[in-house]
């Protein structure tokens, strides 16, 4: 049983344009979602998260927006650039309950120049 | 300052021996955590220190697997009798308190069990 979904294993995106990666969840206790970018080699490391109370948060060209109705969120960069072709997951806890992060399958993002 | 660091950064090994996987958290953090990601297969986590307290092995998938974190730094994941399913990269991460924004990661183990 996945609880957090990334349905689109890979993403291709022309330099300068919108990337929007998406994220579905069915635990409708997560309250804390998180994004995290990994590139070949190396670990994860955060880009950028939300919380429940929040339907969006921006820092600089990447900003997540939150549909808790839907149990839906997703990553936009704008613009892409090059440096940011690496795999993206989407994770998610219950913050509150200091339950343990679970994660997406990750969506690889191609930004081509 | 030094990151979370992995030993080996690469393991091969036959069906049924067992291994051992390092991390060196960030000095001073004092929440460890083990993931593993399978090929194709998201994050998924294994276990999790803080502090002194009793870890959370909710996630460890078998009884082959056990962890250890000796003097609330270094810690070890053991994997007995592997079996190739256990073909892995298996990542560590370290935060300075259960802080799930500030999580790093080390670079992981890449596991190979033939």
């Amino acid at each position: 049983d996945q609880q957090v979904k990334q349905n689109s294993p890979s993403l291709s995106v022309q330099e300068g344009r919108i990337s929007i990666l998406n994220c579905d969840y069915t635990n409708s206790m997560f309250d804390y979602f998180l994004w995290y970018k990994k590139y070949p080699a190396e670990g994860p490391t955060f880009l950028i998260s939300i919380s429940s109370i929040k339907d969006k948060n921006e820092d600089g060209r990447f900003t997540v927006f939150l549909n808790k109705s839907a149990k839906h969120l997703s990553l936009h960069i704008v613009p892409s650039q090059p440096g940011d072709s690496a795999v993206y997951f989407c994770a998610a806890s219950n913050y509150s309950g200091n339950t343990p992060l679970v994660f997406g399958k990750g969506t690889r993002l191609s930004v081509i120049a | 300052g030094a990151g979370v660091s992995q030993s080996p950064s690469n393991k091969v090994t036959e069906k049924g021996k067992d291994v051992e996987l390092r991390c060196d958290p960030i000095s001073g953090h004092t929440a460890l955590y083990w993931y593993r990601q399978s090929l194709g297969q998201g994050l998924e986590f294994l276990i999790y220190f803080q502090g002194n307290s009793a870890p959370d092995k909710s996630g460890l998938p078998s009884d082959r697997f056990s962890a250890e974190r000796t003097g609330g730094s270094v810690s070890t994941l053991t994997i007995q009798r592997t079996q190739q399913e256990d073909s892995a990269v298996y990542l560590c991460a370290s935060s300075l308190t259960w802080d799930q924004e500030t999580q790093y990661f080390g670079p992981g183990t890449r596991l190979l069990v033939l």
